[in-house]
């Protein structure tokens, strides 16, 4: 069964560091890797996907098949990122989504 | 503009109560999705559509069911609401041509009593 792992349920880190959100999967097929974001009073919106290779709102993620790792990364956080951020995977073919229990950053001015 | 709506927004209902959850998308989308949020448990999916009469069940489906009848529509029936089914319950949306990106709604606060 696929399985997405988000370690950390709370997340602070201030305003101009680098943030990592940190995202394992298991799965024994060859998943399509996504990060969705919540902001506060707003829905759950697509933020980046593996497959696109872009930088949205300057977060990256890099898949590494070996550590079976999809973690977010941004050098230096805004205040405007706070939220919650889910990690979440399917496989080509599947619609479906499987997400992590989210990670919930915070920004500190 | 295309969207995707959900209602009532807020909900309180007793023990063993059936409750119809509305689920409403304009995107013409093949796909449409269930899933509850708990804390501690993020996001599980509870049913979801590949098209009309299609349903499938989810990783929680016991206590609910589902029926597409039409493509814009899939209303989330709790056939005998329990306490346990306390949460915020989001319908979401995807194209079915492998875009994979879903569409969410604005989310469904259910209490039950």
């Amino acid at each position: 069964a696929q399985r997405v792992t988000q370690p950390e349920k709370l997340l602070s880190v201030f305003k101009g560091a680098p943030v990592e959100l940190k995202c394992n999967y298991s799965y024994s097929g060859s998943p399509e890797l996504f990060w969705y974001v919540q902001y506060s009073r707003q829905r759950l919106q697509l933020l980046l996907r593996h497959i696109s290779r872009e930088s949205i709102k300057g977060f990256t993620a890099d898949l590494n098949k070996g550590e079976t790792s999809f973690h977010l990364k941004k050098p230096f956080a805004q205040e405007e990122d706070s939220a919650m951020y889910y990690c979440a995977l399917t496989d080509f073919g599947n619609e479906k989504l499987t997400f992590g229990t989210g990670t919930r950053l915070t920004i500190i001015p | 503009d295309a969207e995707i709506t959900q209602s009532p927004r807020h909900k309180i209902t007793e023990t063993g109560r059936q409750v119809t959850l509305a689920c409403h998308q304009t995107w013409n989308h093949n796909n449409m999705f269930w899933y509850r949020q708990d804390l501690g448990h993020g996001l599980r999916l509870i049913h979801y559509s590949y098209g009309v009469q299609d349903t499938n069940k989810g990783e929680v489906s016991d206590g609910y069911s589902v029926s597409r009848s039409n493509t814009e529509d899939l209303p989330l029936t709790l056939e005998s609401a329990a306490s346990s089914q306390t949460s915020v319950y989001f319908c979401a949306s995807s194209e079915g041509t492998e875009s994979y990106e879903q569409y969410f709604g604005p989310g469904t606060r259910l209490t039950v009593t």
